[in-house]
């Protein structure tokens, strides 16, 4: 059973340009959330997908978005790159409503560069 | 959400028991407390989840007194490989209409020395 798969792992990026992370959950998971963590700190919470909509949202921009798909992996894109956005964008995926412990399952991270 | 503190680093030796104490001070009544591991470069793990008392596995055992208002994850006989940074997490794990959401915090950075 493979757990939560991101692509790509690394990229790099000037400012201004566009991103898309993508992400693949757990199997049997519906909900997907995005986390952002720079370097040397915690992760913070950018945005969450359930049923094809952004359920909630942490304090990110507009120029932070996101896609949930039918089969429930899901994109992040962030246009407008700056040099800020340089971080560890990780995926979580977590069981169905109904059945959820709070158990997060993350998958490895895409590490995002700007230059 | 609650807000958690955590010591930012601990230090501690192998073969040793560590104590990681979280203070949560205005939990609420749904919330659960889930303690997360990370190493570099990777994504969090899931280590324990409780609600109160105490709840083992065979990983570590999470520790909470009667008023919730703290939490000490503690980890018997650590190894090198225990490195790593332990973050508490304070939320309902059912979220508001079914959705959940874990804030992190800046978590504690556990050293292991030979």
């Amino acid at each position: 059973d493979a757990g939560v798969t991101q692509s790509p792992t690394h990229l790099i990026k000037t400012r201004g340009q566009q991103v898309t992370l993508r992400c693949s959950p757990k199997s049997g998971h519906d909900t997907v959330s995005w986390y952002q963590q720079a370097l040397g700190q915690g992760p913070q919470f950018i945005f969450q997908y359930y049923e094809e909509e952004e359920r909630q949202r942490g304090n990110f921009p507009d120029r932070f978005s996101g896609h949930q798909f039918p089969n429930y992996s899901s994109e992040l894109n962030v246009n407008a790159l700056l040099l800020g956005d340089s971080a560890l964008y990780l995926c979580a995926s977590s069981l169905p409503t109904g059945v959820r412990t709070g158990e997060l399952f993350f998958g490895e991270g895409s590490r995002l560069t700007v230059l | 959400l609650a807000k958690t503190t955590q010591p930012i680093s601990m230090d501690s030796y192998e073969g040793q028991e560590v104590n990681i104490t979280c203070s949560h001070n205005n939990i609420a009544t749904n919330d659960y407390i889930t303690w997360y591991q990370q190493f570099p470069s990777q994504g969090p793990r899931f280590i324990i989840q409780g609600y109160k008392t105490k709840v083992t596995n065979e990983v570590a055992s999470l520790f909470i007194p009667a008023d919730r208002k703290s939490s000490t994850l503690s980890l018997p006989r650590v190894s090198l490989s225990d490195t790593a940074v332990y973050y508490c997490l304070v939320g309902d794990p059912r979220g508001g209409g079914g959705y959940n959401k874990l804030i992190f915090g800046a978590g504690t950075r556990l050293a292991v020395h030979p």
